[in-house]
Order: C-alpha cells, then sequence, then structure tokens
C-alpha cells in the first residue's frame, strides 16, 4: 500500500453513460497526477494538479473528460459519454512538489466501456 | 518514435541469474524513474536518478546523461521479481514520459 487510494476500483459502464474516479493523495503532497494505461502499453500523461490549481492538461483529454481538485486534497475525474475507447485503466499518483520527487501510484481504476 | 525506448520488451531468465533491462530517451531530462508494476497494476516506484548510480537490495541503476541511457540491473534474479519494469522521465515540463516496459518473467 503506498497511501494513494483510487475508487472504485473496477468501473463497467455502458457506451454514453458518464463515470467519476475518485483518488486520494498522500496528504502532505501537493502534486496530483492523473494517467490513462492500456494493455501492453506504458502509462500516459492525462492532467496534473499543483494543490487545487490544474497546470498542465495532454491532448489526450478531449472535451469530455474534466478533472477537479478542489481544496488541493481529492481528485477527481470524470469521462462524459464514455466511448469504448475510453476503456483503460486510470492511475492516479501523488508527490511532494516536482517531477523530480518520488511519485506514489494508486492501485488503480479499471474501466470497461461496453 | 517514442521519447522513451525500452528493451527488450520481453525477458525470460532463470531464477540466479543476472538481468539487464535499457533505456533510451530522446530529450534532455531533469530525472529518470525506475518503476515496478505487478500484474493487476500496481506501480511502485524503485529509483530516481538524475545522475550516476544507485542501489537498493538486489536492484542497481545506472544512468549516463551524456548518451541518454540508463540501465537497471537485478542481481541474483528470483520468480518474486517477475513484473513489467517501467522506465520514465521527467523533461522540460513536469510530467512524465512513460517506456512500453519491459515484461520481466524469472522461472524458478
Amino acid at each position: 500500500d503506498t497511501g494513494v487510494s483510487q475508487n472504485p476500483r473496477h468501473k463497467i459502464t455502458k457506451r454514453g453513460q458518464n463515470v467519476t474516479f475518485r483518488c486520494d493523495p498522500i496528504s502532505e503532497h501537493n502534486r496530483l497526477y492523473w494517467y490513462r494505461q492500456t494493455l501492453g502499453q506504458g502509462p500516459e500523461f492525462l492532467t496534473y494538479f499543483q494543490n487545487e490549481a490544474q497546470l498542465e492538461k495532454s491532448r489526450l483529454l478531449s472535451d469530455r473528460f474534466s478533472a477537479e481538485r478542489p481544496k488541493g486534497s481529492f481528485s477527481t475525474l470524470e469521462i462524459q459519454r464514455t466511448e469504448q475507447g475510453d476503456s483503460a485503466m486510470y492511475l492516479c499518483a501523488s508527490s511532494r512538489d516536482r517531477a523530480t520527487d518520488t511519485q506514489y501510484f494508486g492501485p488503480g481504476t479499471r474501466l470497461t466501456v461496453l | 518514435k517514442n521519447e522513451v525506448e525500452q528493451s527488450p520488451q520481453n525477458l525470460t531468465a532463470q531464477e540466479g541469474e543476472f538481468i539487464t533491462i535499457n533505456c533510451s530517451y530522446s530529450v534532455g531530462i531533469s530525472a529518470l524513474h525506475w518503476l515496478q508494476q505487478h500484474p493487476g497494476g500496481g506501480i511502485v516506484s524503485l529509483f530516481m536518478l538524475s545522475s550516476g548510480k544507485k542501489k537498493h537490495g538486489r536492484l542497481i541503476a545506472t544512468i549516463n546523461i551524456q548518451e541518454k541511457h540508463s540501465s537497471l540491473h537485478i542481481t541474483a534474479s528470483h520468480p518474486r521479481d517477475s513484473a513489467v519494469y517501467i522506465c520514465a522521465v521527467a523533461g522540460g515540463s513536469e510530467k512524465l514520459v512513460f517506456g512500453k516496459g519491459t515484461k520481466l518473467t524469472v522461472n524458478p
């Protein structure tokens, strides 16, 4: 257990539905990252927060995706109008401050879109 | 071409063998991370390097900044080392760019 938790661990949904995932980072960590990983591939960066500010978003993050970290603590990732191509493992990680700091990963949320 | 290339993609070894996994990258970096991912998804950070060499137990990581290359070595490999090993680099922005991973299987 790294201290980063994600809920739910698994989500099965039908195409067109909205889904929301939650990440609880290590409490003193200012940085929170979201990644997506498909089978056989390394994780891909989606977005990251410094406290409550969202500082960078990947081009992978279409307008159907939105992420928040309202009080600089937990974060949510919402996908609207899900598509089959959204099926993946969604990983959250936190670190103290910079990308050069060790990142602690949560167990991930596996999304299956039918 | 991916910014981070790992080799080999798959590696099968016998227990006790010395393992080397390589990572090459094409951008300037501030740090390189080696990560371990077990079946089921959990990722654990093994090393963060910006220069030189680090050792933790049977694991050794080295980096050559001039050659843009890093290696992860496992001495006296054990079946519990079986996992996917991922190299990731922190470049000009604060995000990590990941390699595709090397799947290691250590047979008893």
